[in-house]
């Protein structure tokens, strides 16, 4: 079964720094990757995705993410934060579930907050 | 341009009433979701319709019942309460099976149990 582990809990910066999320993935096949961020009393919105090809991706607001397959990782950067960036951040990793169906299985997110 | 629709927003419960989550899409999406975000456990999926007329079990099942009325429509229910079901609740929906195509998320259910 596939599994994600994102190692750091909660994060601070300050407000224009760089930012490296961290998330490392555990699946057989090749993954599907997603990162998805949570703003405070909201639903997930979808950063970026990975599936095959190059594996420097780029997102919106901004963010960026490297597979790495070596190393099982899907990073997430971004280069100056914003005091906006503020919010939860979830790592996902999709694999084939019931019949012809995906699921997504999440991480247990990153809090990010930003100092001003 | 409403998307993923959840209702109600807020909720609280005693222990052993029962209770119908409803959630709604007007994207004409086929499969959607329901799962559970409890802190520091990230989400966890409860069960999913991937197509009309089909559910499926998932990770988080025990204690929930679902129904996928329509295409529109998927909702979760919580015959007897129980104060571990305190969470909340997101609702989410794709086009298709394939992952290329991204979940679109509500804006969640809080709930709590006492």
């Amino acid at each position: 079964a596939q599994s994600v582990t994102q190692p750091d809990i909660h994060i601070t910066v300050s407000e224009g720094a760089s930012l490296e999320l961290r998330c490392n993935y555990s699946y057989g096949a090749t993954p599907y990757l997603f990162w998805y961020v949570q703003s405070p009393g909201q639903g997930l919105q979808l950063l970026l995705k990975y599936f095959s090809g190059d594996t420097l991706v780029q997102g919106i607001k901004g963010f960026e993410a490297e597979f790495k397959r070596s190393q099982s990782s899907f990073n997430l950067r971004k280069p100056s934060v914003h005091w906006s960036d503020a919010a939860e951040y979830f790592c996902a990793v999709g694999a084939r579930g019931g019949g012809s169906n995906y699921k997504l299985t999440f991480g247990k997110g990153t809090l990010l907050t930003v100092n001003p | 341009n409403a998307g993923v629709t959840q209702t109600p927003k807020f909720q609280v419960l005693k222990t052993g009433q029962s209770m119908t989550l409803q959630c709604a899409q007007d994207m004409n999406h086929n499969s959607m979701y329901w799962y559970r975000q409890d802190p520091g456990m990230g989400l966890r999926l409860i069960y999913y319709s991937a197509s009309e007329g089909t559910t499926d079990k998932g990770e988080v099942p025990n204690g929930y019942n679902v129904s996928r009325l329509n295409k529109r429509e998927f909702s979760l229910r919580l015959e007897s309460a129980a104060p571990s079901q305190t969470s909340v609740y997101f609702c989410a929906s794709r086009e298709g099976a394939g992952l290329h195509q991204p979940q679109h998320f509500g804006d969640g259910t809080r709930l709590s149990i006492l």
